[in-house]
């Protein structure tokens, strides 16, 4: 059974930094590739990262490009998100998910979702 | 980047209806278009990959169709479990990208 836990979410500080890690089980991590999509609360969902399985394609929405860094721990099936310079309109439920064999395939897996927020 | 308008926003229709949703993508994006549905304080469930196939374990109510710039989603027969918020979401050059949102709600 395919498991996505996301973690390390919380209540951060305009300006801050944070970093998320999503935990793979149940599939070959290094197959895929994998993504953090985010949602404000009461919004829709917005795609924030992606990363193939040997990161050699890296994607980023442009209000995250320059702030965030995706990166990925074959070794360790984890995924991560280090968040820099945090704004207020950061402040969503964070989802890591399962892609394809290649960069633009399906979100076939998602996680539950850890949630930061970004506030003084 | 490319756009996806979706439409429309919210939806109100009765149990056994048939339901029908669009997303316009603001240039070809050929048949790189996944539905999702998001049920109340749950995660995404990916429903269609490539704008006709659906997923496994998917009810065959559910359907897609559409090429290029223009797609459609449609349940054939509403059931009460099938309220939720409904997603496009398309690919290109290292980028996503989704539409705004279907609400369904039960009439």
């Amino acid at each position: 059974e395919v498991q996505l836990v996301e973690s390390g979410g919380g209540l951060v500080q305009p300006g801050r930094s944070l970093r998320l890690s999503c935990a793979a089980s149940g599939f070959t991590f290094d197959d895929y590739a994998m993504h953090w999509v985010r949602q404000a609360p009461g919004k829709g969902l917005e795609w924030v990262s992606g990363i193939s399985w040997n990161s050699g394609s890296i994607g980023y929405a442009d209000s995250v490009k320059g702030r965030f860094t995706i990166s990925r721990d074959n070794a360790k099936n984890s995924l991560y998100l280090q968040m820099n310079s945090l704004r207020a309109e950061d402040t969503a439920l964070y989802y890591c998910a399962k892609g394809g064999l290649t960069f633009g395939g399906v979100m076939s897996y998602w996680g539950q979702g850890t949630l930061v927020t970004v506030s003084s | 980047d490319i756009q996806m308008t979706q439409s429309p926003s919210s939806l109100s229709a009765s149990v056994g209806d048939r339901v029908t949703i669009t997303c316009q993508a603001s240039q070809d994006i050929s048949n790189y278009l996944n539905w999702y549905q998001q049920k109340p304080g749950k995660a995404p469930k990916l429903l269609i990959y490539d704008a006709s196939n659906l997923e496994t374990g998917v009810p065959s109510r559910f359907s897609g169709s559409g090429s290029g710039t223009d797609f459609t989603f449609t349940i054939s027969s509403l059931q009460p479990e099938d309220i939720a918020t409904y997603y496009c979401q398309q690919y290109d050059n290292l980028h996503y990208t989704f539409g705004q949102g279907t609400k369904l709600e039960i009439k």
